[in-house]
């Protein structure tokens, strides 16, 4: 079985702070992983992946992943956290032979002026 | 491309009506997926097609789900008799990824249900 954690519902940062969304999973054998964002009465929308190669993945928007695989965790952060980043975040894992993704709950984001 | 679509938009009907759901993915794409958004349960996987073949339907809650692809153009979730428990956003995504699950997949705009 695979699957992924989002232990945080919420997370809450000012505009200009560096932001974190964690995300941990769990997979039999090495992992394919995202992370993708919904805005409000809209559709996910894709914003990286990592599937093999460097630890560190850069995305749409500015914003990067690092795999660590002793963790088992895929973080998304982002340097410089804009208003407009604010919405709701997934992290999705899906294993090599697999075709399906296993989405977590999801972490709201909200950003402060 | 305009990206996956989906019709309608929002859905409302009463408890006992029949619906059905849209979906035309992204012209090339091989893997389609019906996913239901609900506060309570998240976003869950209901089907997916490969070569517009029927997967995994595992995640389809009861008989009253149904889901076809006809053609690699086009899609429908079917619910049969709805209830009120079926109000959620239902999406429809696709991917070039056939048996790799690599792809990263793209969503429509979501289907609104509501049952009365």
């Amino acid at each position: 079985a695979q699957s992924v954690a989002q232990p945080e519902d919420q997370v809450n940062v000012a505009e200009g702070n560096p932001l974190t969304v964690k995300c941990t999973y769990s997979v039999s054998g090495n992992p394919y992983l995202f992370w993708y964002v919904q805005y409000p009465n809209r559709g996910l929308q894709f914003l990286l992946k990592y599937i093999t190669g460097d630890n560190l993945v850069k995305g749409s928007y500015g914003f990067e992943a690092e795999f660590n695989k002793s963790q088992t965790s895929f973080h998304l952060k982002k340097p410089s956290a804009l208003v407009s980043d604010s919405a709701l975040y997934f992290c999705a894992v899906s294993a090599l032979s697999g075709y399906a993704l296993n989405f977590g709950k999801g972490t709201s984001l909200l950003v402060t002026p | 491309d305009a990206g996956v679509i989906q019709s309608p938009r929002h859905e409302v009907t009463e408890m006992g009506q029949e619906v059905t759901l849209r979906c035309k993915p992204i012209s090339g794409h091989n893997s389609l997926f019906w996913y239901r958004q609900t506060m309570m349960r998240g976003l869950e996987l209901l089907i997916y097609f490969n070569n517009n073949v029927p997967i995994d339907d595992s995640g389809m809650p009861e008989d009253r789900f149904s889901a076809k692809m006809p053609n690699a153009s086009f899609s429908t979730l079917k619910i049969q008799p709805s209830e009120p428990r079926d109000s959620a956003v239902y999406f429809c995504a696709s991917s070039l990824g056939g048996s790799d699950s690599s792809y990263e997949q793209y969503f429509g705009p979501g289907t609104r249900l509501t049952v009365t």
